[in-house]
């Protein structure tokens, strides 16, 4: 598809247990974000990838946490032991990513995380 | 983590009105500021772009300006339509690599 697609939509999961989730972003964009949306609040910064590297990673809040994008296109976020506080829909946007941030961004439709 | 605010948090609207809501983020560091709409069960999409101070935007029914030297963005929709309804989110993009966003205006129109 043309869009940025992420996988999967819905995951339900136990409490210490591991997760992935997989964003397939817009081919040629070289910038990819992933944010995490809670109940009630805005989009959350986790981590910004510009290619291969992740370019800011302060988003990330513990070393449960970790995310990789090994060819510079899909991206996958990795949460280990899980809480019920990661409990949120995970958003992922792709963007042209020259390094200006005049660029919108294409946004996946979540993955909708929920932890027992 | 900047503080970027949208008011109000929700809004109803008669079919026919108009209407328009806020964004605040920091007069520092502006790279730009972005509007998007997220409809239910589908993905924010991009409305607006804006870099420059005093920028104004409008794509059919929907306008905005951004004032970067106090701060704000207004969003406005002119003879609101059921379709408009959904939450619209502001992005502050800072010169740091990073999009900071509001926590939503969700707003409902009523037919």
């Amino acid at each position: 598809g043309a869009g940025v697609s992420q996988t999967p939509s819905n995951k339900v999961t136990e409490k210490g247990k591991y997760v992935e989730l997989r964003c397939d972003p817009i081919s040629g964009h070289t910038a990819l974000y992933w944010y995490r949306q809670s109940l009630g609040q805005g989009p959350e910064f986790l981590i910004y990838f510009q290619g291969t590297g992740a370019a800011d990673d302060s988003g990330l809040p513990n070393d449960r946490f970790f995310a990789v994008r090994p060819e510079g296109s899909v991206s996958t976020l990795k949460i280990q032991r899980t809480e019920r506080g990661d409990s949120a829909v995970y958003l992922c946007a792709s963007s042209l990513g020259t390094g200006s941030h005049s660029g919108e961004l294409f946004f996946g439709e979540g993955s909708r995380l929920t932890v027992l | 983590i900047l503080n970027v605010e949208q008011s109000p948090q929700s809004l109803h609207v008669q079919e026919g009105d108009s209407t328009n809501f806020t964004c605040s983020f920091p007069s520092s560091n502006f790279y730009a500021l972005h509007w998007y709409r997220w409809e239910t069960a589908k993905s924010p999409e991009a409305l607006f772009v804006m870099t420059l101070n005093g920028d104004e935007k409008k794509k059919g029914r929907i306008s905005a300006t951004l004032n970067t030297k106090e701060g704000y963005s207004y969003l406005y929709i002119k003879g609101s339509q059921p379709e408009d309804s959904a939450t619209y989110l502001c992005a502050f993009a800072s010169t740091g690599n990073q999009f900071y966003f509001g926590t939503g205006t969700s707003l409902t129109v009523i037919p």
